[in-house]
């Protein structure tokens, strides 16, 4: 969905690295969230945002921080990579889902930790 | 929590033919959306479809919430719907959603 924007798409790092990814959105939309996809698998949640001062856990956020800076920018760090961080990251926005909304990706994010 | 599951796993076809995957899940849910995934990773917004049927071109989607299952039906196989396809379910009552494993499809030529 070209109104979810993700930064950079490819990323190649070391061990121990810390490392930002961006996402930023012109949906409008209150909730965000970050995905990890790992290869032949389904995604799974990071973590979720529904405005600028609530932030949740999702089911996989060990090693993983995030910070909302604004309605339309929410961004994911890793404070120090591990090779088995390697994965597929996507980003997501929605409205609530009682209003119909469905959720709305990024291109994703390509990141390999060596 | 809820079970999301995905039926065929793999599916391998011969252009121009039709198929159909399913999708069951163990609770009620608020939203269910079909993607495709296709071969440089981007998820494609198939269809948004807690209930009913809605068609786009060769593709159409029925979802039956009382019995807690949705089919994707794809018509006149195209080399370019290779790829997986992923059933995702929000829940009632809880704040994320939940995705299958995929079924992965295959057209050949």
């Amino acid at each position: 969905d070209a109104d979810v924007t993700q930064t950079p798409r490819n990323r190649i790092t070391k061990t121990g690295k810390r490392i930002m990814l961006e996402c930023s959105q012109t949906k409008g939309h209150d909730r965000m969230y970050w995905y990890r996809q790992d290869p032949g698998l389904g995604l799974r949640l990071i973590y979720y945002s529904f405005d600028v001062k609530d932030i949740n856990k999702g089911e996989i956020s060990d090693g993983y921080s995030v910070s909302r800076q604004a309605q339309a920018k929410f961004s994911l760090s890793l404070e120090s990579a591990i090779p088995n961080q390697t994965a597929l990251y996507f980003c997501a926005t929605s409205g609530a889902p009682r209003e119909g909304q469905p959720q709305h990706f990024g291109d994703g994010t390509r990141l390999s930790i060596l | 929590g809820i079970q999301v599951e995905q039926s065929p796993p793999d599916l391998i076809l011969q252009e121009g033919a039709n198929s159909t995957l399913r999708c069951n899940f163990s609770d009620s849910v608020n939203n269910l959306q079909w993607f495709h995934q296709n071969p440089w990773g981007q998820l494609i917004n198939l269809f948004y479809i807690p209930s009913g049927t809605k068609q786009n071109g060769r593709l159409s989607a029925t979802t039956v919430a009382t019995e807690r299952y949705s089919l994707l039906y794809i018509s006149s196989s195209q080399t370019t719907d290779s790829g997986v396809y992923f059933c995702a379910v929000f829940p009632v009552g809880a704040q994320k959603l939940v995705f299958g494993q995929g079924t992965r499809l295959t057209i050949n030529p």
